[in-house]
């Protein structure tokens, strides 16, 4: 099954600087990378996600890469704002034949105002 | 539409008692997934139904049974509850397989005594 490594667990950074959080998979079959944000309290939600047949996808603010020779996926936030302190989870596919994803153990962003 | 929704929202068991932590969704999605998740540990899939008819284990599923009564419902039991089960519970749902966002419910926080 897949293995998903996270890092930092915890990052700190000033109102208006940049954010990048860093995945590492193991699978080299897996085929799809989402990154889900939560809140304190609340459920996690779909923020951004990337298939392999790309190498970077942007959303306003929010940017993922891939590197699939690596095997490692990253979050990019920029100009950061206090509504993005959140605990941050990176995903993969489960592989081995069973559905559903492997969490990285997630990243826990302060926006230092 | 109300999305994923989860029943009890909070519960408390003592060790040795049993429970069903209920889940439906509106969607009309194929897959539905039971998470749990502990401090520092991110998410860890429990179970999972690919369809309407058909479940699996997924990382941890030591503890637990699970049934997918019809499309929008996917139950999880614990037959004897221990204190290694406190956790909180997410239930998600995705329109066919992991490759696609997954939509998760409230959570139920469980404390088992």
């Amino acid at each position: 099954g897949e293995n998903v490594e996270q890092h930092p667990s915890t990052l700190s950074v000033q109102e208006g600087d940049s954010a990048v959080i860093k995945c590492t998979y193991s699978d080299s079959a897996s085929n799809y990378f989402p990154w889900y944000k939560q809140e304190l309290g609340k459920r996690p939600q779909l923020i951004i996600d990337i298939r392999s047949n790309v190498g970077e996808k942007k959303d306003q603010r929010i940017a993922v890469t891939l590197n699939k020779t690596a095997k490692h996926f990253s979050l990019h936030i920029t100009e950061t704002q206090p509504e993005d302190s959140a605990v941050y989870f990176c995903a993969a596919p489960s592989g081995g034949g069973a559905d559903g994803l492997t969490f990285g153990k997630g990243t826990h962003l302060i926006i230092q105002p | 539409n109300a999305g994923v929704t989860q029943t009890p929202k909070f519960q408390v068991l003592k060790t040795g008692q049993s429970m069903t932590l209920q889940c439906a969704q509106d969607m009309n999605h194929n897959s539905m997934y039971w998470y749990r998740q502990d401090p520092g540990m991110g998410l860890r899939l429990i179970y999972y139904s690919a369809s309407e008819g058909t479940t699996d284990k997924g990382e941890v599923p030591n503890g637990y049974n699970v049934s997918r009564l019809n499309k929008r419902e996917f139950s999880l039991r614990l037959e004897s509850a221990a204190p290694s089960q406190t956790s909180v519970y997410f239930c998600a749902s995705t329109l066919a397989y992991s490759t696609n966002e997954q939509f998760f419910g409230p959570g139920t926080r469980l404390t088992v005594l």
